[in-house]
């Protein structure tokens, strides 16, 4: 039962590089979600998607871009790598709108240089 | 802007004691909050849920309280035991803007 799963788990950016992050599921959600957590700051929402084809801005969703092509999976993309893109990004997902658990995938530790 | 306070960022108490966080909401309209244990280097996975149409909620040694009235909930741990040691996060749903807010997260430590 593989639940949510990301990759990559670590990677290593110079300022300028583009990366893309993929975020797999396979309990069947309609919603799914992509965080960052930076020490003492808890989850913040970077984009979420409420179904296969439409994405939405959470609350920091500046520099980043996502897609939902297919049900299962939701692709977070950085075009221009920045240091403070620093952090620790979580995707989830959720049966229903966030009223309900969230799952959440290991991480991706994602470092800019 | 909505957000959520959780207090204290850092508790230690004696395995054995209880451990209380407190979460503070601005949204009134508020009305599912939920709680998750990190433990280090892992994923945030929910313990416990409350909706606001509800007071209390205990699972085992977990409970969690609401009031409305003065918008915070609390997570309460009793008997506490070495693997409790993790991040609490709080969270909030807002109906305002139909978002999950999250608290900064609080560091429990069980001194053995």
């Amino acid at each position: 039962n593989a639940g949510v799963t990301q990759t990559p788990k670590f990677r290593v950016l110079k300022t300028g590089q583009s990366m893309t992050l993929l975020c797999a599921q396979d309990m069947n959600h309609e919603y799914m979600y992509w965080y960052r957590q930076d020490p003492g700051m808890g989850l913040r929402l970077i984009h979420y998607s409420v179904g296969e084809g439409t994405t939405a801005k959470g609350e920091v969703p500046d520099g980043y871009n996502v897609s939902r092509l297919k049900k299962q999976n939701f692709l977070l993309g950085l075009e221009s790598a920045a240091p403070s893109q620093t952090s620790v990004y979580f995707c989830a997902s959720s049966y229903m709108r966030q009223k309900t658990e969230a799952f959440f995938g290991q991480g991706t530790r994602l470092t800019v240089v | 802007g909505e957000n959520v306070e959780q207090h204290p960022s850092t508790l230690s108490v004696q395995e054995g004691d209880s451990a209380v966080i407190k979460c503070t909401y601005s949204d009134s309209a508020s009305n599912y909050f939920p709680w998750y244990k990190q433990e280090l280097g892992k994923r945030p996975q929910l313990i416990i849920d409350i909706r606001s149409n509800v007071g209390e909620k205990k699972d085992q040694r977990i409970a969690v309280t609401l009031n409305k009235t003065a918008k915070h909930f609390s997570l309460h741990i009793t008997e506490t035991q070495p693997e409790d040691s993790a991040v609490y996060f709080c969270a909030a749903f807002m109906d305002s803007n139909y978002q999950l807010i999250w608290g900064a997260g609080t560091k429990l430590i069980i001194k053995p």
